[in-house]
């Protein structure tokens, strides 16, 4: 089956800081999802991005099929973008695959 | 806005104990999931439909059984809920087509 790989696990920033977090697979998908997993455990729709570049507020991403990646941007960090981050991708069939996720900490 | 409920976010249960989790998505999808997912293991699939009375197995089937009479609910069964079943829950939706799916809030199931 496809292997999703996130980095970093951990990340701990200040409130204010810049962070990117990666998404690498290793097979051509058929698309690709982040989510952000809050303190009670459900799963937010951020991006469905199979390719190119999207943003959102103080969030973008980018993925580069052709190479295999995506990058999830987060700027002027806050303390409520705290949780897990997870990429997700559709390689076949119905069903998605999930990397094992970035736990992010914003600190005051 | 798609939205997904289900029908618990806490549920504790007896070994032993069928058990039924519920799920309801108001955008008229085709597919309906559920995956359930632990520390260190992260999000597995255990059933999908891609239509009424339609199932697949996914990943980690083996003690569950899932329903859908409806289009919109999909319903999980543990028929004998064990010890190792306990775990969060969640259900998703997507339209046909194998695009973007939404999740429901979660159930955190305990087996004791």
């Amino acid at each position: 089956g496809i292997q999703v790989e996130q980095s970093p696990p951990d990340l701990i920033l200040q409130e204010g800081a810049n962070s990117t977090l990666r998404c690498n697979f290793s097979d051509s998908v058929n698309n690709l999802q982040w989510f952000h997993q809050n303190p009670w455990g459900q799963l937010i729709n951020l991006f469905y991005i199979p390719s190119g570049t999207k943003q959102n507020g103080r969030l973008s991403a980018t993925t580069v099929a052709t190479e295999r990646y995506s990058l999830l941007y987060i700027s002027s960090s806050q303390t409520t973008d705290s949780g897990v981050y997870f990429c997700a991708v559709l390689y076949s069939g119905y069903a998605l695959n999930f990397g094992k996720g970035t736990s992010l900490l914003v600190t005051p | 806005d798609v939205k997904v409920t289900q029908s618990s976010r806490y549920l504790v249960k007896r070994t032993g104990e069928k058990v039924f989790l519920e799920c309801v998505q108001d955008m008229d999808h085709e597919n309906m999931f559920w995956y359930r997912q632990d520390p260190g293991l992260g999000l597995r699939l255990i059933y999908f439909s891609y239509d009424v009375k339609m199932k697949e197995k996914g990943d980690i089937p083996e003690g569950y059984s899932v329903s859908r009479e409806k289009k919109e609910r999909f319903s999980l069964i543990l028929e004998s809920a064990s010890t190792n079943q306990t775990s969060m829950y969640l259900c998703a939706s997507s339209p046909s087509g194998g695009n973007e799916q939404f999740f429901g809030p979660g159930t955190r199931l305990t087996v004791l």
